[in-house]
């Protein structure tokens, strides 16, 4: 079965600071991975998203990913970040071989320092 | 519509009753997904449906929860018999076919509290 492990609950960054959110996956053939954002009492909003070819991906806000297939990895990552940047961050996983849903990891909170 | 409309989205329900979560899909957008977030957590799989009937509900928990699509547009997600642990933001998404290849947009969900 698939599955998403981000290994940071919380992360606290300064504002201006860059960003790097880790996501590992599990999945047994190529994978469709996904970044979404949550904003406190909102719905889920896509940052950016691999389906194939190039493995670094941008997205909105400023917001890049990388796919490393060696690592099974899709780490999220932003140059500087913005306090409007704070929120939840979620990596998911689906693809052919998913069935319909997309497999969700536990989130990172996102805090921004003054 | 511009985005997925779910209603209501605040709920507060007495243990053991019945609920009705509904959700408009983005017009033109033939396959819906209901997830569940539970405080903390990522949002867990439900059900989907391709036009009007369910193609997977392998992620619906019990029998108590149930949904439908009748017009192969909005979609209901009902619960039965409420229970505590049952309160958690509903979750409707659409997407254009269905899931593979395909971004799957959310709504801002209903926000279920069980008492």
């Amino acid at each position: 079965a698939q599955s998403v492990t981000q290994p940071d609950i919380h992360i606290t960054v300064s504002e201006g600071a860059s960003l790097e959110l880790r996501c590992n996956y599990s999945y047994g053939a190529t994978p469709y991975l996904f970044w979404y954002v949550q904003s406190p009492g909102q719905g889920l909003q896509l940052l950016l998203k691999y389906f194939s070819g190039d493995t670094l991906v941008q997205g909105i806000k400023g917001f890049e990913a990388e796919f490393k297939r060696s690592q099974s990895s899709f780490n999220l990552r932003k140059p500087s970040v913005h306090w409007s940047d704070a929120a939840e961050y979620f990596c998911a996983v689906g693809g052919y071989n998913a069935g319909n849903m997309l497999t969700f990891g536990g989130g990172t909170r996102l805090m921004v320092k003054p | 519509g511009a985005g997925v409309s779910q209603t209501p989205s605040n709920k507060v329900t007495e243990k053991g009753k019945y609920v009705e979560l509904r959700c408009d899909p983005i017009s033109g957008h033939t396959a819906l997904y209901w997830y569940r977030q539970s405080l903390g957590q990522g949002p867990e799989f439900l059900i989907y449906f391709q036009g009007t009937g369910a193609a997977d509900d392998s992620g619906l928990p019990n029998d108590r929860f149930f949904a439908v699509r009748p017009e192969g547009s909005v979609s209901t997600l009902k619960i039965q018999r409420t229970e505590r642990g049952d309160s958690a933001v509903y979750l409707c998404a659409s997407s254009r076919d269905g899931p593979s290849g395909n971004t799957i947009y959310f709504g801002e969900g209903s926000w279920l509290t069980v008492v």
